[in-house]
């Protein structure tokens, strides 16, 4: 089962605007992560933020957490091109394991 | 080694064919962990391992899929008389320890196709 959910499902965008996506998720968590993954293969990790942090910040990403209204945002600031890529969220729900998102799918255009 | 290693990249079967996926993880890396993704979709849970026990296989969609881990290193997932729905990239990670306090470093998985 899916414990988070992405919106929008895909977003295009120039290259120096913000991108913004978000995550809901179901049950109480921990931590949430956010990951990469370019052309549907591995995925990296991004960030991680904890249940009692409302705000993190890691070079040109944001992210933000709201544990009242169980949802997460990553934000990416002045994007480029090589940013292009489908962005997850993941939770862990009281298992030793992530449960991920369903994705956001992100074009950059040059 | 330095990342997290799956072979094959690819795997092409006939449908009824076993196939064996390997991933080797991360030095030192206690836990490991299978999903796959089928085309545009998200990761599914298969199952994951603390050393070489699997406390939770509840990913596995049937009895054809089996996962081992030996030496608490290499995972071998088996997959037996596979079926066209099976076509799916299979991806591996590894952590330091079980849990969610970790962040996951992936391999770049198998993409198998059942024809």
């Amino acid at each position: 089962s899916q414990q988070g959910e992405e919106d929008p499902q895909a977003l295009s965008i120039q290259e120096g605007e913000n991108a913004t996506m978000n995550c809901s998720y179901k049950t109480s968590i921990n931590n949430l992560q956010w990951y990469r993954q370019n052309s549907g293969r591995g995925l990296v990790h991004l960030i991680l933020i904890r249940s009692n942090e409302r705000e993190k910040h890691s070079g040109r990403l944001r992210v933000t957490l709201d544990t009242s209204k169980k949802s997460s945002s990553l934000l990416i600031t002045a994007s480029r091109a090589a940013d292009t890529a489908s962005y997850f969220c993941a939770t862990g729900d009281n298992t030793d394991k992530l449960i991920f998102g369903t994705g956001t799918r992100l074009q950059v255009f040059p | 080694g330095a990342g997290v290693s799956q072979s094959p990249s690819n795997k092409v079967t006939e449908k009824g064919k076993d196939v064996e996926l390997r991933c080797d993880p991360i030095s030192g890396h206690t836990a490991l962990y299978w999903y796959r993704q089928s085309l545009g979709q998200g990761l599914e849970f298969l199952i994951y391992f603390q050393g070489n026990s699997a406390p939770d296989k509840s990913g596995l969609p049937s009895d054809r899929f089996s996962a081992e881990r030996t030496g608490g290193s290499v995972s071998t997932l088996t997959i037996q008389r596979t079926q066209q729905e099976d076509s799916a990239v299979y991806l591996c990670a590894s952590s330091l320890e079980s849990g969610y306090d970790y962040g996951y470093t992936f391999g770049s998985g198998t993409r198998l196709t059942v024809v």
